[in-house]
C-alpha cells in the first residue's frame, strides 16, 4: 500500500463555481478524517467518517460543503459556489486506531 | 474546549545541535493522546512521535524523544543531532480518547543550517 493519495493536487477555480476532491485512504483502515490548512497556520478538522457513516462535522464546514464516503472507502468532499475564503489546503487522513495517517493535501484556489 | 498552544514560532539551530520545540495544551480530560507532525517544505504531514497519557514513560523515536509532564499539561519534543532533512513546521496535536479529532497547535519551523 503505497499510503493516503488524493486527487487532484491543485486546482483553480473561479468563484462560484463547484468543487469536488477526492481521497483514497489506506486500504486497511476504518476511519477517514478532513481537515482545511490555510498558509502558516495549523490544520482544522473539518469532519470524519468511520467507515460509510459520517459521525461527526465542525461548526467551518457550512452549508456549502459536503462530504460522503458511499462504500466506506474512498471519500469525496464537495464544495459549492466557491468563495474566496475558501482558497487553503485541504488534507485528508485515514487511521486504523488513534494514529491518523495524511495524503499530500489539495490546494485549492479560489480566484 | 481543548486548546494546543506552541509558542515559539521559529526556531534556527546548526546542523548536529539538539533543538527542544515546546507545546502545552489545556484539557479537562484525563484520556488523551498528544502528537508530534512534521510538514517539510510543499510536502505532507508525517507523524514522527506520539504519547498515550496514561503512559508516563516518554517517548522516544530514534532522534526523536518527548518530555510529557502531564500535570504541567507540556508537550515537548527534542531532536537530537538535527540533521538539514529535518527542515520543517513541526505541528503539537491532542486527541481526546472519546473521539478521533485533531486539536492542532499553529506550529513552529524549524530551520536547521549547514
Amino acid at each position: 500500500d503505497t499510503g493516503v493519495s488524493q486527487d487532484p493536487r491543485h486546482k483553480i477555480t473561479k468563484r462560484g463555481q463547484n468543487v469536488t476532491f477526492r481521497c483514497d485512504p489506506i486500504s486497511e483502515h476504518n476511519r477517514l478524517y478532513w481537515y482545511r490548512q490555510t498558509l502558516g497556520q495549523g490544520p482544522e478538522f473539518l469532519t470524519y467518517f468511520q467507515n460509510e457513516a459520517q459521525l461527526e462535522k465542525s461548526r467551518l464546514l457550512s452549508d456549502r460543503f459536503s462530504a460522503e464516503r458511499p462504500k466506506g472507502s474512498f471519500s469525496t468532499l464537495e464544495i459549492q459556489r466557491t468563495e474566496q475564503g475558501d482558497s487553503a489546503m485541504y488534507l485528508c487522513a485515514s487511521s486504523g486506531d488513534y494514529e491518523q495517517y495524511f495524503g499530500p493535501g489539495t490546494r485549492l484556489t479560489v480566484t | 474546549a481543548q486548546t494546543v498552544t506552541q509558542s515559539q514560532p521559529e526556531m534556527s539551530v546548526q546542523e548536529a545541535e539538539t533543538v527542544t520545540l515546546s507545546c502545552t495544551y489545556d484539557t479537562s480530560e484525563n484520556n488523551y493522546y498528544l502528537f508530534w507532525y512534521k510538514q517539510p517544505p510543499s510536502r505532507q504531514m508525517i507523524l514522527v512521535i506520539r504519547q498515550e497519557a496514561y503512559k508516563q514513560q516518554n517517548a522516544t523515536e530514534n532522534r526523536f524523544s518527548v518530555n510529557f509532564q502531564k500535570a504541567a499539561k507540556s508537550f515537548s519534543l527534542k531532536i537530537s543531532d538535527s540533521q538539514l532533512g529535518d527542515t520543517a513546521m513541526y505541528f503539537c496535536a491532542f486527541m481526546k480518547d472519546s473521539n478521533y479529532q485533531l486539536i492542532w497547535g499553529a506550529g513552529t519551523k524549524l530551520i536547521i543550517k549547514p
